[in-house]
């Protein structure tokens, strides 16, 4: 079992629509918290940090759950740019080893 | 400012060559990771490397060796490549600590093991 998972999609969504990914992870010792975005195998880039508070960017709110152990990230208002991967990932060991879930592919329609 | 350099891009070997991956970086960062991504797996951790000296076996280390040698480079080397392990590598760095720490990745090398 992955120490951190993601359901992998694809979700297919209209224009407009909200979209919300969870990520569960298995250690509880995890310290940081991301969402990175990977268009098309290049490089993924980060999307936003996940703080304890939960935190907003613009359309992207992300929320951390210690308790039950997850991540989730809300997209509002979705943009055919928003068509992407988008993989979370976990930090432990005193943050320096990260660890990424399999990924969620979004497609957004027109 | 590079940030961070991988070569080469794209490598084909045969079962059983070997090959090292390079990469280094100018951001003075500390953490070092080599993670490598198959369809539909995601990034999976491979080796990193907390400062410079230290490497620890991420998820899949099987196969593979590592030597972080300074604070700029950590190559990743194949020693008997095998199909298996056709697969596009990525190189990162982080400062861990930073209070904007993040993931920094290279571009990517695609290695394919015939």
């Amino acid at each position: 079992r992955k120490e951190v998972e993601q359901d992998p999609g694809p979700f297919n969504v209209p224009e407009g629509a909200t979209v919300a990914f969870n990520c569960t992870y298995s250690n509880s010792a995890s310290q940081s918290f991301f969402w990175y975005r990977q268009d098309c195998r290049k490089e993924p880039k980060l999307l936003m940090s996940v703080y304890s508070s939960g935190n907003e960017d613009g359309r992207f709110t992300a929320q951390l759950n210690r308790a039950s152990q997850y991540i989730s990230l809300l997209i509002r208002d979705s943009k055919l740019s928003d068509s992407a991967t988008y993989l979370c990932a976990g930090g432990y060991s005193s943050a320096s080893k990260i660890i990424f879930g399999s990924g969620t592919r979004l497609s957004i329609r027109p | 400012n590079a940030g961070v350099t991988q070569t080469p891009k794209f490598q084909v070997l045969k079962t059983g060559q070997s090959m090292t991956l390079q990469c280094a970086q100018d951001m003075n960062h500390n953490s070092m990771y080599w993670y490598r991504q198959d369809p539909g797996m995601g990034l999976r951790l491979i080796y990193y490397s907390a400062s410079e000296g230290t490497t620890d076996k991420g998820e899949v280390p099987n196969g593979y060796n590592v030597s972080r040698l300074n604070k700029r480079e950590f190559s990743l080397r194949l020693e008997s490549a095998a199909p298996s392990q056709t697969s596009v590598y990525f190189c990162a760095t982080n400062l861990v600590g930073a209070t904007n720490e993040k993931l920094f990745f290279g571009s990517g090398t695609q290695l394919s093991v015939l």
